[in-house]
């Protein structure tokens, strides 16, 4: 079975502009998830979507959006970038949003720089 | 808010040997899961054991065990016999239950672990 899969994996942006990014989880998961990770805040929780339903947000600018479509895959879309915005993102997947029975799968991340 | 805190940055062990990472958390919460992940060079984030809080029976994993102790709020992983492939970047992690606002994983700063041949 595949393993949940991050388009692009690098990225180099200007500041000002938006972008987007992609992730594709699990065969059979519902719930996608997606973290920062920066050197100084470490890995920080952006959203989680379960059935293209935004099931819960973490303290990020409302630059920071996201979906998900109805084959659950799920798009980040980071608008009016700034250089703090450089970063790895990751998305995970997972069965469900309840239960330990159902841990989280990381895709490989996609490494964002803002010039 | 839950936190989690690793005191350790950085840990070394050698080939074969034992170590130990600590990860204490902060939570008013009674039931809840606590996790530990390994983030090799690769970046993806890869599950090494979980622990359900009401479960007394601390978790293991082949070479990997928990030392799960509830009241002191510490969460210590444990990694027997370890091997070349066992350096990475770990991460303790905690989730509340689910059916709350709350519902995602809070991490600690990791622990950068090498292994010496």
């Amino acid at each position: 079975k595949a393993g949940v899969t991050q388009t692009p994996r690098y990225l180099i942006k200007t500041r000002g502009q938006q972008v987007t990014l992609s992730c594709s989880p699990i065969s059979g998961h519902r719930s996608v998830s997606w973290y920062q990770q920066t050197p100084g805040q470490g890995l920080q929780f952006l959203f989680e979507y379960f059935s293209e339903t935004q099931r819960n947000k973490g303290n990020f600018p409302g630059r920071f959006s996201g979906r998900q479509f109805s084959n659950s895959r799920s798009e980040m879309n980071v608008s009016t970038l700034e250089l703090g915005d450089s970063a790895l993102y990751l998305c995970a997947s997972s069965l469900s949003a309840g239960g330990s029975n159902s841990p989280l799968h990381f895709g490989n991340g996609t490494r964002l720089t803002v010039t | 808010a839950q936190t989690v805190t690793q005191s350790q940055p950085e840990m070394s062990v050698q080939e074969a040997e034992t170590v130990t990472l600590s990860c204490t958390y902060d939570t008013s919460e009674s039931d809840y899961y606590l996790f530990w992940y390994k983030q090799p060079p690769s970046r993806q984030m890869i599950l090494v054991i979980r622990q359900e809080a009401y479960k007394q029976q601390n978790a293991t994993e082949n070479r990997f065990s928990v030392n799960f102790q509830k009241a002191a709020k510490s969460f210590s992983l444990k990694i027997s016999d370890s091997q070349l492939g066992d350096a990475a970047m770990y991460f303790c992690a905690y989730r509340s239950p689910p059916g709350g606002s709350n519902y995602k994983l809070t991490f600690g700063k990791g622990t950068l672990l090498t292994v010496n041949p």
